[in-house]
This record gives C-alpha cells, structure tokens and sequence, in this order.
C-alpha cells in the first residue's frame, strides 16, 4: 500500500516560475523524503526531513513537514527546464519501511 | 563511491518463463530494497533487507516471486512463471540508517521487464 499521496498528479508552469508540490500521509512518521525521476532513470534523492523538523532548504529547493496535518510540501523556486521529471515523496516510518507515493510529474515549458 | 549496481538493463521474456535481476548496493550500506515500478505509478515496495534479514515482504507475490539478499551484500530477485502483468522496471535500492532511522536511498538504473 502507499503511503503518501501527491498532490497535483500532473503540474505544468512556464520556466522561471515556482512550482509546489504536495504530499500526505496517513501515519505517524520517523522521517519524509523526496525524489526525483527522470524518465527512464533511477529515483534521485533530493531531501530528507525528520519529523522534529518543520523546515529544509538545499539550493532551489524548500521543504516543509507539518507533522499534525499529516502533509509536506516540495517547492522549487525559479524552475528551470531541467526540473522537468517526477517527483515523489516516501515516509519512513516505525517499521523503517521505506514508502512511496505515486508522483507529481512535473513539466517546465521554455 | 560507487553506486548502485543493478543488472541486465533490459529483458524481454515470454509468460511462464522464468527471469533473475541482480543488485550490488553501496558498500556498508545494511539496508537493501527491491521496488516494482509500473508505467506511470510510484515504486511499490516488494521486499526489504536489513543486512541479510527480510524486514518486509509483505507486496512481494510469494507464489511466483523470490528475492534473497547472501552474506548481506549483492542481492537477487527472482520471478518464476512470469506473467504479463510483471511487466515493469525493477529497481534496487541501498541505503544505511542516521539516528537510528533510514537515511536517504540510492537507486540504481534499474531493470527493464517486459513480459510477452
């Protein structure tokens, strides 16, 4: 069964725009990871926020977790063309199951 | 440091035959995942190691699906009859813990099946 649940399926947005993906679970968590997949490719890790954590940053990207809506969001600020793939997120929880979604695709139009 | 190891690329099989994947995960890394990925949809957990202990098999179809993972190190993942419906990438996945939970995964490429 999955996890976590993306939210929307499919974004389309013109390059330069902010693009904001979102993401809910349905139990508790002992951490929140994304991903991104080219097509064809393997997942690439992005970020990994733990459940005392509210807040991340890597280069472009922000992660937020509030752990009492069961929901995280993945925002990708000045989207590039290169930002076009899939992006999941997966829980890991007590069992230290590792759980994915089924994705946002994501499309950047030049 | 080398990544995840995964091998053949591509497969192509008729049903009812049987087809083998193997995976090489990060050195040191304890954790080890087998994800089944249909067109279009999110990895789905098959089976997961801990050094070379099955923590979950709980989606794995046991009837036809086999994975073992020898000296906790290289794993393999077997499917015997196949079906149409097996068609998908298989993706290996390595990874070890921080703060005593699962730290971020690497995945291989992946294998291509296709069932005929």
């Amino acid at each position: 069964s999955q996890q976590g649940e993306e939210d929307p399926q499919a974004l389309s947005i013109q390059e330069g725009e902010n693009a904001t993906m979102n993401c809910s679970y349905k139990t508790s968590i002992n951490n929140l990871q994304w991903y991104r997949q080219n097509s064809g490719r393997g997942l690439v890790h992005l970020i990994l926020i733990r459940s005392n954590e509210r807040e991340k940053h890597s280069g472009r990207l922000r992660v937020t977790l509030d752990t009492s809506k069961k929901s995280s969001s993945l925002l990708i600020t000045a989207s590039r063309a290169a930002d076009t793939a899939s992006y999941f997120c997966a829980t890991v929880k007590g069992a230290q199951k590792l759980v994915f979604g089924q994705g946002t695709r994501l499309t950047i139009n030049p | 440091e080398a990544g995840v190891a995964q091998s053949p690329r591509y497969k192509i099989i008729e049903k009812r035959q049987s087809v083998a994947f193997w995976c090489n995960p990060i050195s040191g890394h304890a954790t080890l995942y087998w994800y089944q990925q249909i067109l279009g949809q999110g990895p789905k957990l098959l089976i997961q190691f801990q050094n070379n202990g099955v923590v979950d098999d709980s989606q794995l179809p046991k009837d036809r699906f086999s994975a073992e993972r020898l000296k906790g190190v290289d794993s393999t993942l077997k499917i015997q009859p196949a079906k149409l419906e097996d068609s998908a990438v298989y993706l290996c996945a390595s990874s070890s813990t921080r703060q005593g939970a699962i730290a971020e995964a690497f995945f291989g490429q992946g294998t291509r099946l296709t069932v005929v």
